[in-house]
């Protein structure tokens, strides 16, 4: 599998409901960052977390980093039909010479009304 | 402030025609990645550009595609001859760096991409 796998793949839920989305990875990172893409358009950045820090907020989303299990997730609290889009995880390694930005396959979430 | 500017939106091609992607970086930004999105692959880096300069061109699938930035403010990303396994999503997309700063430490800045069929 690859570095940075979302889960679940498919997630839908009412207007109102929390959506919880997670990422894993398997190599050492320098930070993890979620991105937002709605249909037909480019990724839209939401939160970078670096791997010294734990959690971080913006708004109504919350991301949580457990570098001891190399893994990540990202909620949304009080979701709105508006939140409906696909959710990535990107996880930048920056070790010496091997410097990437991996990409996951992305989480579909469906608020529906 | 304008965003991250991809033409065309779309292009359908045929075959062996030689196809050419232009970007618009946001402006103050001086890194630059090409990106290609798939369902089967998901968001793939093909290469990507500091300053101008290309730093690293391993996601570049064959010698078929290039990528050039002439200036700050303009990239192309070319496939000589297309084929039909090249029809994707292609996203540019930008940010900034400082002197010191790592790669990849900074979020990334989208277009909204070109999607490219190849008949």
């Amino acid at each position: 599998s690859q570095q940075g796998e979302e889960d679940p793949q498919a997630l839908s839920i009412q207007e109102g409901e929390n959506a919880t989305m997670n990422c894993s990875y398997k190599t050492s990172i320098n930070n993890l960052q979620w991105y937002r893409q709605n249909s037909g358009r480019g990724l839209v950045h939401l939160i970078l977390i670096r791997s010294n820090e734990r959690e971080k907020h913006s708004g109504r989303l919350r991301v949580t980093l457990d570098t001891s299990k190399k893994s990540s997730s990202l909620l949304i609290t009080a979701s709105r039909a508006a939140d409906t889009a696909s959710y990535f995880c990107a996880t930048a390694l920056n070790a010496g010479n091997n410097r990437k930005l991996i990409w996951g396959l992305g989480t579909s979430l469906a608020v529906n009304p | 402030d304008a965003g991250v500017i991809q033409s065309p939106r779309h292009e359908v091609t045929e075959m062996g025609q030689e196809v050419t992607l232009r970007c618009k970086p946001i402006s103050g930004h001086n890194s630059l990645f090409w990106y290609r999105q798939t369902m089967m692959r998901g968001l793939e880096l093909l290469i990507y550009f500091n300053n101008n300069v290309p730093i690293d061109d391993s996601g570049m699938p064959e010698d078929r595609f290039s990528a050039k930035m002439p200036n700050a403010s303009f990239s192309t990303l070319k496939i000589q001859p297309s084929e039909p396994r090249d029809s994707a999503v292609y996203f540019c997309a930008s940010s900034f760096w400082g002197q010191t700063a790592l790669p990849f430490n900074q979020p990334q800045h989208f277009g909204d991409g070109t999607r490219l069929s190849i008949l």
